[in-house]
């Protein structure tokens, strides 16, 4: 069985400001990861994902994350904010090796502020 | 976009009223996923297809049938729609042939059910 935890389900920084989305999930298998990131009326697009290859994993628009597991984390950051970024953030497990289907979290809406 | 399309965009429709909708792809996977998508949730997996007529439940699929008779369209029908079913629903594509690969999603289709 696996879940996703997002802490937050609205975050607001102000442009430059350093982004942090709270991710933790559990899984009784080794856990492959994911973030998604959904602009308003589109479909999810792909930012990043661990596969165990390395523990920090950068992603696309100066994202990154860093797998923790003994903290069973996969938060998400970026240095500094861009207007640009302001979406939903969608944090996603995978361990089952059937269907191999994604878990998702409910989500984080982040608004950036100028 | 991994060259996945849905039909219809939007539909409104009335409790009772059979709805389908379609996902095709160009690109020939194997894997393809329904999930619907709403505030507070996530996405939640519908079904999912792992070939041509062969398909399984996901965790929420009461109320919903899908058929695969081709590898490019897997179809969502809702036999007897209720506003319980109201949400955005969209389809997605495993890219390749392991768990950890990554999953490609359409653009999403609006239903709202009267």
């Amino acid at each position: 069985a696996q879940s996703v935890t997002q802490l937050g389900s609205h975050v607001s920084v102000s442009e430059g400001a350093l982004v942090l989305l709270r991710c933790n999930y559990s899984s009784s298998v080794p856990p492959y990861l994911f973030w998604y990131v959904q602009y308003p009326n589109q479909g999810l697009q792909l930012l990043l994902k661990y596969t165990s290859a390395a523990t920090l994993v950068k992603g696309i628009n100066g994202f990154e994350a860093e797998f923790k597991k003994s903290e069973t984390s996969f938060h998400l950051t970026k240095p500094s904010a861009h207007m640009s970024d302001a979406a939903e953030y969608f944090c996603a497990v995978s361990g089952d090796t059937g269907r191999r289907a994604l878990t998702f979290g409910s989500g984080t809406r982040l608004q950036v502020q100028p | 976009d991994a060259g996945i399309t849905q039909s219809p965009r939007h539909k409104v429709t009335e409790t009772g009223t059979p709805v389908t909708l379609r996902c095709h792809q160009t690109e020939n996977h194997r894997y393809m996923y329904w999930y619907r998508q709403d505030p507070g949730h996530g996405l939640r997996l519908i079904h999912y297809s792992y070939g041509v007529k062969d398909t399984d439940k996901g965790e929420v699929s009461d109320g919903y049938s899908v058929s695969r008779s081709k590898t490019e369209d897997f179809l969502l029908t809702l036999e007897s729609a209720t506003s319980s079913q109201t949400s955005v629903y969209f389809c997605a594509i495993s890219a390749g042939n392991t768990h950890t690969d990554t999953q490609y999603f359409g653009p999403g289709t609006r239903l709202t059910v009267l």
